[in-house]
């Protein structure tokens, strides 16, 4: 199976910082990863997929990069909005698997 | 737009069976893979089952292999989780989601039924 790896488990940031989520792949997945954001007792939305496609209606100030088995999840700009999970996928091979998550918190 | 909503969760003995239902409406259901995804209660999400469009291809995750069984009913427009043997760790919110037929990320999701195993 194919672990995925995500940096760090708990962020501290403030409106306006820069924001970086790192993912990583036990082999390389190429770009098939998704990155999805939840909010406590909501469903996760899907933010990007093929590593750096944004889903309809995400704002501009998520992106994301990466390939084979590093892969990064950016916020250019955090709102209080984006307070949130953050969860990686990759889709590469069955079993399908995510990270373990990585909680932005307001510092 | 896209609608599914999950049915079936609630209380269950330990080692006994469940079975979890998702309505779709909105979209072509036969054209479309199908997933269960869990996340007990303070976790991260783990992907449970796909089901391809037409019932054919089924895939599990290890850790319910043998136990779970995914189907669908095209004809209804409904996905199905019959659960056996259950262990108090599949405890969870249990969402269907929708995957992009070719590609197998999730756009859409069920708001979860909860499953309490005790």
């Amino acid at each position: 199976d194919i672990q995925m790896t995500q940096s760090p488990s708990t962020l501290s940031a403030s409106v306006g910082d820069r924001v970086t989520i790192t993912c990583r792949a036990s082999q390389s997945i190429t770009n098939w990863l998704a990155w999805y954001q939840q909010k406590p007792g909501k469903v996760p939305k899907l933010l990007i997929y093929w590593t750096s496609t944004l889903g309809s209606g995400v704002p501009s100030r998520f992106s994301g990069s990466g390939s084979g088995t590093e892969f990064t999840l950016t916020i250019s700009s955090l709102q209080p909005d984006d307070f949130a999970t953050y969860y990686c996928q990759q889709y590469n091979l069955y079993p399908l698997t995510f990270g373990g998550g990585t909680k932005v918190e307001i510092k | 737009q896209v609608h599914l909503v999950e049915s079936g969760g609630g209380v269950v003995q330990l080692g006994r069976s469940l079975r979890l239902s998702c309505a779709a409406s909105g979209f072509s259901f036969n054209t479309y893979g199908m997933h269960w995804v869990r996340q007990a209660p303070g976790k991260g999400l783990e992907w449970v089952a796909v089901i391809s469009y037409n019932g054919r291809n089924k895939y599990y995750a290890d850790s319910v292999k043998g136990r779970f069984t995914i189907s669908r009913d095209n004809s209804k427009k409904t996905l199905f989780l019959q659960m056996s043997s259950l262990r108090a760790d599949d405890t969870a919110v249990y969402f269907c989601a929708k995957d992009l037929g070719a590609d197998h990320y999730f756009d859409s999701w069920g708001q979860g039924t909860l499953v309490t195993v005790s």
